[in-house]
């Protein structure tokens, strides 16, 4: 079971900020926060993840609150392209030993002219 | 495009046939993976390979059999599926089991 919770979907004009909310109220102490997005019709693309500091690379901002337990992934200026599901997830590991990343069902991001 | 190439984009297939999805990646990842994505369902792991062995069988049917005969091609081969079979499957890449994953454009399957 995915272990976020985000609102399934949101609205934004473009050229705005768009902030996009994520619970994560279980998260342990080594788990990562990821986000990734996926284009209608196209496959989930890498957004920017983080432990506990908050990180910026050229798509977005990832900003993690102290204790954890939700995070804010921001696009700065949204743009048409930016319509997408976005998925905020936290890094498992599975019995193998393998990473299992665990995709809910995202919000919903329609970004309007 | 990403580095990972899927094949074929589109697949319709009865339920008697044999046929199979292919992934290519090209960006020297030693990792890859298989997902399904059925209609208002979130993605679901189904495999994962790290250095060709498989470490993660994640309650598949066995009418799903994957084959990863190097580090850069990965198949999903498919027999006797039911219609709920049909989604898009998507595979992914990665540098080690831990870091980021690249996925593919995905293989539309309909299975009738």
């Amino acid at each position: 079971d995915a272990k976020t919770t985000q609102p399934p979907s949101m609205d934004c004009a473009e050229g705005r900020a768009a902030n996009l909310p994520c619970n994560h109220s279980t998260i342990s102490g080594n788990e990562y926060v990821y986000w990734y997005r996926q284009i209608h019709s196209q496959g989930p693309q890498y957004i920017i993840h983080g432990l506990k500091n908050n990180e910026t690379n050229e798509m977005a901002s990832l900003i993690i609150t102290e204790d954890r337990k939700s995070s804010t992934l921001i696009l700065p200026h949204a743009t048409l392209r930016d319509t997408a599901v976005y998925y905020c997830i936290v890094r498992g590991w599975s019995q193998g030993g393998s990473e299992k990343l665990v995709f809910g069902k995202g919000t919903k991001l329609t970004v309007n002219p | 495009e990403t580095g990972v190439t899927q094949t074929p984009r589109h697949l319709v297939m009865g339920m008697t046939n044999k046929k199979s999805l292919k992934c290519e990646q090209h960006l020297g990842h030693n990792a890859m993976y298989w997902y399904k994505q059925s209609a208002k369902k979130p993605l679901e792991l189904m495999f994962v390979y790290s250095l060709e062995e498989r470490v993660e069988n994640n309650s598949v049917p066995s009418r799903f059999s994957p084959e990863c005969p190097n580090s850069s091609h990965l198949f999903l081969h498919l027999h006797t599926l039911q219609p709920e079979d049909s989604a898009l499957y998507l595979c992914a890449s990665s540098q080690d089991v831990v870091n980021v994953l690249t996925f593919g454009a995905g293989s539309r399957l309909t299975v009738l």
